[in-house]
């Protein structure tokens, strides 16, 4: 009964692939994001989607493509992928007016090679 | 933009000692404060928040405080045990009803020795 779950939890790919990391909430939540964390550890967001809209863009490649289809889902999806795309991508939810606690998924390891 | 700052980047106390991590932030609208410990293969997970609407906040061995007029926050770690071992981000966000956004220090990676 994990609440955010990602799949795969490892992903190795060629350069140039296409790919997608699928996030899964089961907390009710209305608000969903994407984090990437870099070999040192940086967390820094991506998108986030509040009720299937995106209210969250940060500048981030358009290879980077986050698709909602319901409130409890988050996909995340990458063309071309290059080498600098390897690190680990986290999924996060929340809810609530005002101030809001994320909370995350394990996390997916990208290896670009 | 808001720009969080954290120290140290590294630290290693005896079991049973004190830890102390500080950050500071730049966006005097920033209002809410919260801790992530990561531990090896696992995503973060809140620790303790705070609010700026609140100088310092306890739980059990964990505590915080933030000094709004600085604009810096500390955790506070009393009695560390070895499973206190992981890296810690403090965050800064403000609130915007569905547009929050957490902006994260870089990280302490915190061992204790047993």
């Amino acid at each position: 009964d994990t609440a955010v779950s990602q799949t795969p939890k490892y992903l190795v790919t060629q350069m140039g692939n296409d790919k997608s990391i699928k996030c899964e909430q089961n907390l009710g939540h209305d608000t969903m994001y994407w984090y990437k964390q870099d070999s040192k550890k940086f967390l820094k967001i991506m998108f986030s989607y509040n009720n299937k809209e995106l209210i969250i863009n940060e500048t981030v490649p358009n290879r980077f493509s986050p698709k909602s289809p319901d409130k409890a889902h988050l996909n995340l999806h990458i063309n071309s992928l290059e080498l600098g795309d390897s690190a680990v991508y986290f999924c996060a939810s929340s809810q609530g007016e005002g101030l809001r606690i994320q909370y995350f998924g394990a996390g997916t390891r990208l290896s670009v090679l | 933009g808001e720009n969080v700052e954290q120290h140290p980047s590294t630290l290693s106390v005896q079991e049973g000692d004190s830890a102390v991590i500080k950050c500071t932030y730049s966006d005097s609208a920033s209002n809410y404060f919260p801790w992530y410990k990561q531990e090896l293969g696992k995503g973060p997970q809140l620790i303790i928040d705070i609010r700026s609407n609140v100088g310092e906040k306890k739980d059990q061995r964990i505590a915080v405080t933030l000094n709004k007029t600085a604009k810096h926050f500390s955790l506070h770690i009393t009695e560390t045990q070895p499973e206190d071992s992981a890296v810690y981000f403090c965050a800064a966000s403000r609130t915007n009803f569905g547009n929050e956004k957490l902006t994260f220090g870089t990280g302490t990676r915190l061992t204790i020795i047993p």
